[in-house]
C-alpha cells in the first residue's frame, strides 16, 4: 500500500508570515500529489496539486514542491492571511488507480 | 455544473431507521466516492463506482449498502447504523479511473442516536 505522513499537526503563524507543511510517502509509484483544505464544517477543497514529472508548482500565495528521490512534498503559503486559517490535508495517488491516501492534517491557524 | 451536490445536508436518525444519503454531478463524471470523515481526521474512502460499477469497497460493514443508479448519481443506503457511523460523509467524483479533475461534495452532517 501506500503510507502517508503529515506534519506538524498544528501550526500557529503570524498574519503576514510563511507556513510550510510537509508530507512524506512510502510508495516510489505515487505520481499525483494534491493538496486540500477544509474549513470548520465545509468539504475538503483542492487548493494546488502537483505530479510527479514536476519539481515544484506556484499559484500567487501558494506553492508546492516535490523530491521524488527522498520522497517528501510540502505546500508553501506565502503572506499568510486570517482566512488562510483551516485544515489542511495533503494526499497520495498512484497511477490508474483512483484511491487518495490522505496525511492525517494540519490545523493552520493564522494569528491576526 | 462543476459541483457535486448531496442531500440532505443534515440527518438524525435512529439506530432502527433506514435512510439514503444521495449524491448527484453532471460533469460526466465516470468515477464516484463515498467517504466518511470523523472530526479532525482525514477523509476515508468507503465506496468507489467506475462506470457504473462498484470497484473498491474498502471493507464496510454492510448496514452501509452503496448504489449507482446511473452515472450521474449515488445513493449510500443506511440500516441499523450505530452512534459511532456519526460523521460526515462525502461524496466526491472524478473523470475516469483517475483521481484527476476530483471534486467534493459539501457532505452530509449525519447523527444516529
Amino acid at each position: 500500500g501506500e503510507n502517508v505522513e503529515q506534519h506538524p499537526s498544528t501550526l500557529s503563524v503570524q498574519e503576514g508570515d510563511s507556513a510550510v507543511i510537509k508530507c512524506t510517502y512510502s510508495d516510489s509509484a505515487s505520481n499525483y500529489f494534491p493538496w486540500y483544505k477544509q474549513e470548520l464544517g465545509k468539504r475538503p477543497q483542492l487548493i494546488i496539486d502537483i505530479r510527479s514529472n514536476v519539481g515544484e508548482k506556484k499559484d500567487q500565495r501558494i506553492a508546492v514542491t516535490l523530491n521524488k528521490t527522498a520522497k517528501h512534498f510540502s505546500l508553501h503559503i506565502t503572506e499568510t492571511q486570517p482566512e488562510d486559517s483551516a485544515v489542511y490535508f495533503c494526499a497520495a495517488s498512484k497511477p490508474n488507480f483512483n484511491k487518495f491516501y490522505f496525511g492525517s492534517g494540519t490545523k493552520l491557524n493564522v494569528k491576526p | 455544473d462543476t459541483e457535486v451536490t448531496q442531500t440532505p445536508k443534515h440527518l438524525v436518525m435512529g439506530m432502527t431507521n433506514k435512510k439514503s444519503l444521495k449524491c448527484e454531478q453532471h460533469m460526466g463524471h465516470r468515477a464516484m466516492y463515498w467517504y466518511k470523515q470523523k472530526a479532525k481526521k482525514p477523509p476515508e474512502l468507503m465506496f468507489v463506482y467506475s462506470y457504473e460499477k462498484l470497484s473498491i469497497n474498502e471493507s464496510v460493514p454492510s448496514r452501509f449498502s452503496p448504489e449507482c443508479p446511473n452515472s450521474s448519481l449515488l445513493n449510500l443506503h443506511l440500516h441499523a447504523l450505530q452512534p459511532e457511523d456519526s460523521a460526515l460523509y462525502l461524496c466526491a467524483s472524478s473523470q475516469d479511473n483517475r483521481v484527476y479533475g476530483y471534486t467534493f461534495g459539501s457532505g452530509t452532517r449525519l447523527t444516529v442516536v
